[in-house]
């Protein structure tokens, strides 16, 4: 079972920031944070994964508390394209060869 | 830039029919792995395949399924003799090193009547 917790729905207006959060509140020390997002009835699509400090690449920042037990995740200009349902998925270690585990994810409506 | 493709698209078969989904990773990948998606429901793994064998399973990959990689380019998935509770989604996913992270493809959407 997925072990993060995350809203059901979000709404986000075109053009602002989109602050996804999750809480993974029994993560362990060797787990890492990783987000995807799908884009209905397309595969899902790697944005970004952290440990424990901040990450930020062309798609999105990652924020993850002081404690790791949550994090958020920043689109920070959001288009009507980044209308998805996006997950939060914890998994040992930074080897991206171990199985995913999705949960129900957070569904993202950017709207006009 | 290099995509995960998969064919057939769309697929409706008869129950008790035998069908093979079709993957083709990104060419210097290592591992490759099928997940399946039900209608409105989440994304489950099912299988996991480096080095010519398959290196884990879920409960839901039984004796009906069978993953090959036969001319070391394509990768498929194959149900044995299908039933209506396999109807779903299936997404062909591979990367290329412990390291690096998963690249999905877009899916073949598996009816079966």
């Amino acid at each position: 079972d997925a072990k993060t917790t995350q809203p059901t729905s979000m709404d986000c207006a075109e053009g602002r920031a989109a602050n996804l959060p999750c809480n993974h509140s029994t993560i362990s020390g060797n787990e890492y944070v990783y987000w995807y997002r799908q884009i209905h009835s397309q595969g899902p699509q790697y944005i970004i994964h952290g440990l424990k400090n901040n990450e930020t690449n062309e798609m999105a920042s990652l924020i993850i508390t002081e404690d790791r037990k949550s994090s958020t995740l920043i689109l920070p200009h959001a288009t009507l394209r980044d209308t998805a349902v996006y997950y939060c998925i914890v998994r040992v270690g930074s080897s991206g060869y171990s199985t995913l585990t999705f949960g129900k994810g957070t569904m993202l409506l950017v709207s006009p | 830039e290099p995509e995960v493709t998969q064919t057939p698209s769309h697929q409706v078969t008869q129950m008790g029919q035998e069908v093979i989904l079709r993957c083709v990773p990104i060419s210097n990948h290592l591992y490759f792995y099928w997940y399946r998606q039900i209608l409105g429901q989440k994304v489950e793994f099912l299988v996991s395949f480096y080095n010519n064998e398959i290196s884990e399973k879920s409960e839901i990959f039984d004796d009906q399924f069978s993953v090959e990689r036969p001319d070391g380019s394509n990768f498929t998935l194959k149900i044995r003799s299908t039933k209506l509770e396999d109807s779903a989604m299936y997404f062909c996913a591979s990367l290329a090193g412990r390291q690096e992270t998963q690249y999905f493809g877009p899916g073949t959407r598996l009816l079966v009547l």
